[in-house]
């Protein structure tokens, strides 16, 4: 009965490679996130969908692409990987209703820990 | 540009004592203000939020927070800590544009016998 579930949860890879990491929720949102914690644990936005399409789009390089095939899954793909993407990368989904947004709760899942070597 | 300052990346408090964490808001609208807790090797998890419908939150847990405009502040509390509050809390912020939250450092919670 996991609300927002990622895979996978730890990612150990090679500079150079590509990774993708999926995100999946079952609460019926219609808006997905990508943040990404650094090692000092602060916590920024990269990307928000809704309803499939992109909302937000934070200043990322763009070796990072979002790609939401349906309002309950959002991944994000990394070409290229370097030593700096070592992070934990979190998706998180929430419900805009016309008239509260930025009221509604952000679910998050349980982070996916990217060690680029 | 909406900003969210924690005071103090790590406080620590005896079991029984009472939590303070420190959260100052600065933006030019009064934001929708939110508290997460992390535990180790977990995700956020929601603790309470302020959408202007009571200056007095309470949230889960025991903990409250204080909406105070004239401080620009939203102050975590809770009257008596458990050793199973030890944990990281982040403060965050939401001026309600595309639903962007703006996060603050992060204060670590340590809870000592």
């Amino acid at each position: 009965d996991t609300a927002v579930s990622q895979t996978p949860k730890y990612l150990v890879t090679q500079m150079g490679n590509d990774k993708s990491i999926k995100c999946e929720q079952n609460l019926g949102h219609d808006t997905m996130y990508w943040y990404k914690q650094d090692s000092k644990k602060f916590l920024k936005i990269m990307f928000s969908y809704n309803n499939k399409e992109l909302i937000i789009n934070e200043t990322v390089p763009n070796r990072f692409s979002p790609k939401s095939p349906d309002k309950a899954h959002l991944n994000l793909h990394i070409n290229s990987l370097e030593l700096g993407d070592s992070a934990v990368y979190f998706c998180a989904s929430s419900h805009r209703s016309a008239g509260t947004s930025g009221q509604e709760t952000q679910y998050f899942g349980p982070g996916t820990r990217l060690l680029v070597l | 540009a909406q900003s969210v300052t924690q005071l103090g990346s790590h406080v620590s408090v005896s079991e029984g004592a009472l939590v303070l964490l420190r959260c100052n808001y600065s933006s030019s609208v009064p934001p929708y203000l939110f508290w997460y807790v992390q535990y180790p090797n977990q995700g956020l998890q929601l603790l309470l939020k302020y959408t202007s419908a009571a200056t007095l939150v309470k949230g889960i847990n025991g903990f409250e927070a204080e909406f105070k405009k004239s401080e620009t502040s939203f102050h975590l509390t809770k009257p008596s800590a458990h050793m199973s509050d030890a944990a990281e809390y982040f403060c965050a912020a939401n001026t309600g544009t595309a639903s962007k939250l703006t996060f603050g450092t992060g204060t670590r919670l340590q809870v000592t016998l």
